[in-house]
């Protein structure tokens, strides 16, 4: 299996731009979550989904994200309009079961907002 | 308040030496807890979880972990270092029925002196 499959790995920008992150989670896992990593806060949970529900998005920092799974093999991470702050390493992970399960990371992008 | 706390920001080690990475936890449910490792520019890869049962568990490339309920914590050891150990390290805590909201640590640089 090719593991967890995020793109791009990199992603400059300027602010006001809208960025979409993607990710295509292991082929029979059921849930998948989305974390954000940044020195000030260490490893964040944004959000998740269950057999493609969002199930939790009490980690989504605010109205300018977005993120959806239309199918079990992808789901996308949107920020619109981007600003500075949201500069950071976002990583997609995915598990067998909603429960607290083995995650499996993907290598995750660096969104550097300008 | 949910926390994990990894004291040691950074630690470096001799080649061959032991290690013990430290971790605390709170947390008002019967806690599972985790160690994961990040490579540069890589995911987070699990080294080892705790569920149940037997406290000392054994993960993979040589690490084990001991919960000790009374301290509140699960520390990380490994009895002799390689120099592809160098990698920051993550203790993380979650609970069934969570799903994927685990709580991570801020992580602890590890260093591998020759």
């Amino acid at each position: 299996d090719a593991g967890v499959i995020q793109s791009p790995r990199h992603e400059v920008t300027e602010m006001g731009q809208e960025v979409t992150l993607r990710c295509k989670p292991i082929s029979g896992h059921n849930s998948l979550f989305w974390y954000r990593q940044t020195m000030m806060r260490g490893l964040e949970l944004l959000i998740y989904f269950n057999n493609n529900v969002p199930i939790d998005d009490s980690g989504m920092p605010e109205d300018r994200f977005s993120a959806k799974m239309p199918n079990a093999s992808f789901s996308t991470l949107k920020i619109q309009p981007s600003e500075p702050r949201d500069s950071a390493v976002y990583f997609c992970a995915s598990s067998f079961r909603q429960g607290a399960e083995k995650l499996f990371f993907g290598s995750g992008t660096q969104l550097s907002v300008l | 308040a949910q926390s994990v706390t990894q004291p040691d920001i950074h630690i470096t080690v001799s080649e061959g030496a032991s290690l013990e990475l430290r971790c605390n936890y709170s947390y008002g449910a019967t806690p599972y807890l985790f160690w994961y490792v990040q490579s540069p520019g890589q995911g987070l890869q699990l080294l080892l979880k705790y569920f149940s049962g037997d406290t000392l568990v054994q993960g993979i490339k040589g690490f084990e972990a001991e919960f000790k309920r009374s301290q509140s914590s699960f520390n990380l050891r490994k009895p002799s270092v390689h120099w592809s150990d160098a990698a920051e390290y993550f203790c993380a805590v979650g609970a069934l029925g969570q799903g994927g909201k685990l709580i991570f640590g801020q992580g602890t640089e590890l260093s591998v002196k020759p």
